[in-house]
């Protein structure tokens, strides 16, 4: 059972303009979300992350929306660049857990 | 300073043999996680260690999966007996405080049995 889920594989967007990645989760133990960009031959790298306590965290382009009672967690991208182009995970933790459970990713295209 | 690396970046080999997969992580870093990535899918984690020891190995998903971090820096990740099943990318991650949340990752092995 997967209990992180990323239902969009693919998503295309023009420059400019917002981006937004969704990303479902089905356990109520995880209380800490991350999102990670992955570049082809490159390991995930962390991009921005939200505790269960919050609903919402901004890094300038970046912002992260928790919905806990939905289990839904999105991250928008504005304005949407071309170097934005990759895979982005969604991933989260259980409280003092030792492991991060990821999404099957989503790959993002931004069009010139 | 230099990040996570590992060795090699590809390997191919054929089913039923033995590999060894390599992962030396950032200096000083006490945590390391070995995950696995299927095409299409997202990092599965397989093991991680605290120093030495193995803190938790519930991701392994058979006795045919074993890793090693004898002196607490680089990790071996052994496969024995490898079936077509295990290509992946295994990737490896460290992180200085031992939350997950605080990892850097290395590129990955592309492992591809034949």
């Amino acid at each position: 059972d997967q209990q992180v889920k990323q239902n969009s594989p693919s998503l295309s967007v023009q420059e400019g303009r917002i981006s937004i990645l969704n990303c479902d989760y089905t356990n109520s133990m995880f209380d800490y979300f991350l999102w990670y960009k992955k570049y082809p031959a490159e390991g995930p790298t962390f991009l921005i992350s939200i505790s269960s306590i919050k609903d919402k965290n901004e890094d300038g382009r970046f912002t992260v929306f928790l919905n806990k009672s939905a289990k839904h967690l999105s991250l928008h991208i504005v304005p949407s660049q071309p170097g934005d182009s990759a895979v982005y995970f969604c991933a989260a933790e259980e409280n003092a857990g030792n492991m991060l459970t990821f999404g099957g990713g989503t790959r993002l295209m931004v069009k010139p | 300073g230099a990040g996570v690396s590992q060795t090699p970046s590809n390997k191919v080999t054929e089913k039923g043999k033995y590999v060894e997969l390599r992962c030396d992580p950032i200096s000083g870093h006490t945590a390391l996680y070995w995950y696995r990535q299927s095409l299409g899918q997202g990092p599965e984690f397989l093991i991680y260690f605290q120093g030495t020891g193995a803190a938790d190995d519930s991701g392994l998903p058979n006795d045919r999966f074993f890793a090693v971090r004898p002196e607490g820096s680089v990790s071996t990740l052994k496969i024995q007996r490898t079936e077509r099943g295990d290509s992946a990318v295994y990737l490896c991650a460290s992180s200085l405080t031992g939350d997950p949340d605080t990892q850097y990752f290395g590129p990955g092995t592309r492992l591809t049995v034949l």
